[in-house]
Parts: structure tokens; C-alpha cells; sequence
């Protein structure tokens, strides 16, 4: 069975331009998150989706981020225009969600962005 | 707020065992997850609690306690590759996972 795939894995950007990461989730997983982690923290959400729906985007900027899920299966997350502090690993995940059990989610190998 | 706690740093010798301890606050509680991360890797599952108790997988084992807000990750027998990062997470009431920073594990021969 596939897993997760991202793309790109890494990525070098200059302030102020625009970056997009695209997340490809285990087929048959409903629910699908993406995360950014800097480097000795956890991951921290951004938004998390339950087919096409963003169910938790509280922790989402969306003066410069924004998110889609077309059709429930792929997604991808943009950053326009990107800052510095923007710098560190995006992270999607996916899960079979189910509310009253076990919720073991699969991540991506992630994208390493840096931002000049 | 939401907090969860682990040591940020741990060091241990191969062949014995280790544990590392998690305690947590956060608002409700759906069931805390251990995962490892291997430095520049992804996070991989390891363990599910959701009642009191142990619960034995292999040379893991993860235990928990409601009442107290604290979990341990047990792991027996080191080996080296057991060398990494070890995340604790909670679900809250509203089913959103609340992680930790990490413990990272240095085994050393």
C-alpha cells in the first residue's frame, strides 16, 4: 500500500514570493492534516480536513495561508507571500477518522521549506 | 490552555530499558498516542491508550493514567536504532490532537 506523498521535498524561496506543497493521502483516508514542525517542537496544526471539509482551521493564518481539497483526496496548502519565520518542515498526515477509537495517522516525508 | 509535557532530553545505554514520561492538561480527554521520529523523518505511531492501564507491543509498552494526566513510554532492550524522538499526544474533547515537544533519546553503546 502507498503512503503519503508530498511534494516537493525541499524548497529554497525568497521572501515574499509565493510557495505551494501538494499532499497525495492514503487512499480510502478521510481525514487528511497538514502540519508545519520546527525543528526540537511537535507538530502543530494547521488545518485538518474531513473530505472536501476544513472541519479545524482555527490555527491557520489566513491573511497569508489558504488550503483545498478538491474531490476529498489530494490537497494543497499555499503561502503567499511567504515570511521568513515561515521556515521550517510541512507535514501532511492522514487518517481512517474514527471518533470513539484509536487514530493512528500516517505521515508524509514532509517539505523542507526555506525562506532567504 | 492545553499543555503537555515531556523531558526535552534523555540518554540511555543499549541493551537497557528506558521510560519516558508524559503528562498532560488539556480540556476532555479521546485517548493519548505515542509516536517516534527519526531526525528528518516523519512521525510513525507507535502506541494508543485510551483506558488506564498497560498496553504491550513487542519491546514497547505505554501506560496511562486519567486520573494523574500522565503516560510513560516504556521501551526494553534498547538498540540503537531506537535513537530518536519520542512525541506524546493527546485528543482532546474536541477530538483535535494536542502534541508535545518530544523527548529525544540518545542510545549510547
Amino acid at each position: 500500500e502507498a503512503g503519503v506523498v508530498q511534494s516537493p521535498r525541499y524548497k529554497i524561496i525568497e521572501k515574499k514570493q509565493p510557495v505551494a506543497f501538494w499532499c497525495n493521502p492514503i487512499s480510502g483516508h478521510n481525514t487528511l492534516y497538514w502540519y508545519l514542525q520546527n525543528l526540537g517542537q511537535g507538530p502543530e496544526l494547521l488545518i485538518r480536513y474531513e473530505n472536501e471539509e476544513a472541519v479545524d482551521d482555527s490555527q491557520l493564518p489566513k491573511d497569508r495561508f489558504s488550503a483545498e481539497r478538491l474531490k476529498g483526496v489530494d490537497s494543497t496548502l499555499k503561502i503567499q507571500p511567504a515570511e521568513l519565520g515561515d521556515s521550517a518542515v510541512y507535514l501532511c498526515a492522514s487518517s481512517l477518522a474514527r471518533r470513539g477509537g484509536r487514530d493512528e495517522q500516517f505521515f508524509g516525508p514532509g517539505t523542507r521549506l526555506t525562506v532567504l | 490552555g492545553q499543555n503537555i509535557d515531556q523531558p526535552t532530553e534523555m540518554t540511555a545505554t543499549e541493551g537497557a530499558i528506558v521510560q519516558i514520561n508524559c503528562t498532560y492538561q488539556t480540556s476532555g480527554f479521546n485517548g493519548l498516542s505515542w509516536y517516534q521520529q527519526h531526525a528528518g523523518e516523519a512521525p510513525t505511531f507507535l502506541s494508543y491508550n485510551v483506558l488506564d492501564g498497560l498496553e504491550e507491543k513487542g519491546r514497547f509498552s505505554s501506560f496511562l493514567s486519567r486520573s494523574k494526566g500522565y503516560s510513560y513510554l516504556l521501551l526494553k532492550e534498547l538498540q540503537m536504532k531506537d535513537s530518536a524522538s519520542y512525541l506524546c499526544a493527546v485528543r482532546d474533547s474536541n477530538y483535535q490532537l494536542i502534541w508535545g515537544a518530544g523527548t529525544k533519546l540518545i542510545i549510547k553503546p
